[in-house]
């Protein structure tokens, strides 16, 4: 069975980077688009980028000029940095493993098929 | 970027049949996927690529698709049922999710 589980601190001071780390047991971390999504207190689902194990990436645009996500294939792990924060960024993250499909434009991200149990990260000073 | 729109809530009674929409212009070419989350727990998958539904989920949930709209049913709702429920599908810059619906059992 696959776990995934999120780590880091849970409270960020404004304008400094928001580091997690995602440790995925139970399964290999090849073949899949390692995720991030975050949720506001409250509000909806914001996807916020992946990598796919080979180590191509794809951000949300809305974010695009301050996240990085790496992998070290080594530990099972996958890496979130989140630069510059604010209170709007205060928020349930989530790590999840992303499907890989494929068609005829080639392979592609689909559903979310494991999920870690989210961790409260909060901004503030 | 396109945005995927839902009904913040539906209310149905124990029993009935509950439906939940999520329209987006580029529906009738990408699959869509749709997430159950229940209060302080992660989203679980609860159909993927439209209709199909993963394994150790109800039969009670089925999904449709039809134009631009994409519709998640529950059959014989139960009071555990009560959750929030949110379709995703790709987009040109990666993927996205609809804003959410709120299903209360009455």
């Amino acid at each position: 069975q696959v776990q995934l589980q999120e780590s880091g601190p849970g409270l960020v001071k404004p304008s400094e980077t928001l580091s997690l780390t995602c440790t995925v047991s139970g399964g290999s971390i090849s073949s899949y688009y390692w995720s991030w999504i975050r949720q506001p207190p409250g509000k909806g689902l914001e996807w916020i980028g992946y990598i796919y194990y080979s180590g191509s990436t794809n951000y949300n645009p809305s974010l695009k000029s301050r996240v990085t996500i790496s992998v070290d294939t080594s530990k099972n792990q996958f890496s979130l940095k989140l630069s510059s924060v604010t209170a709007a960024d205060t928020a349930v993250y989530y790590c999840a493993r992303g499907v890989s499909y494929y068609d005829s434009s080639g392979y592609y991200l689909g559903d979310f098929d494991y999920w870690g149990q989210g961790t409260l990260v909060t901004v503030s000073s | 970027s396109y945005e995927l729109t839902q009904p913040p809530s539906v209310s149905v009674s124990p029993g009935q049949t509950a439906r939940i929409t999520c329209s987006g212009d580029a529906l009738p070419k990408q699959y869509a996927y749709w997430y159950q989350q229940k209060p302080g727990q992660a989203p679980v998958l609860v159909i993927y690529k439209d209709s199909e539904r993963p394994s150790g989920i109800p039969e009670r949930f089925s999904g449709s698709s039809s134009g631009t709209t994409v519709t998640l049913t529950i059959s014989g709702v139960q009071a555990e049922d009560e959750a929030d429920y949110y379709c995703q599908s790709a987009d040109s810059s990666g993927t996205q999710f609809g804003g959410g619906t709120k299903l209360t059992v009455l």
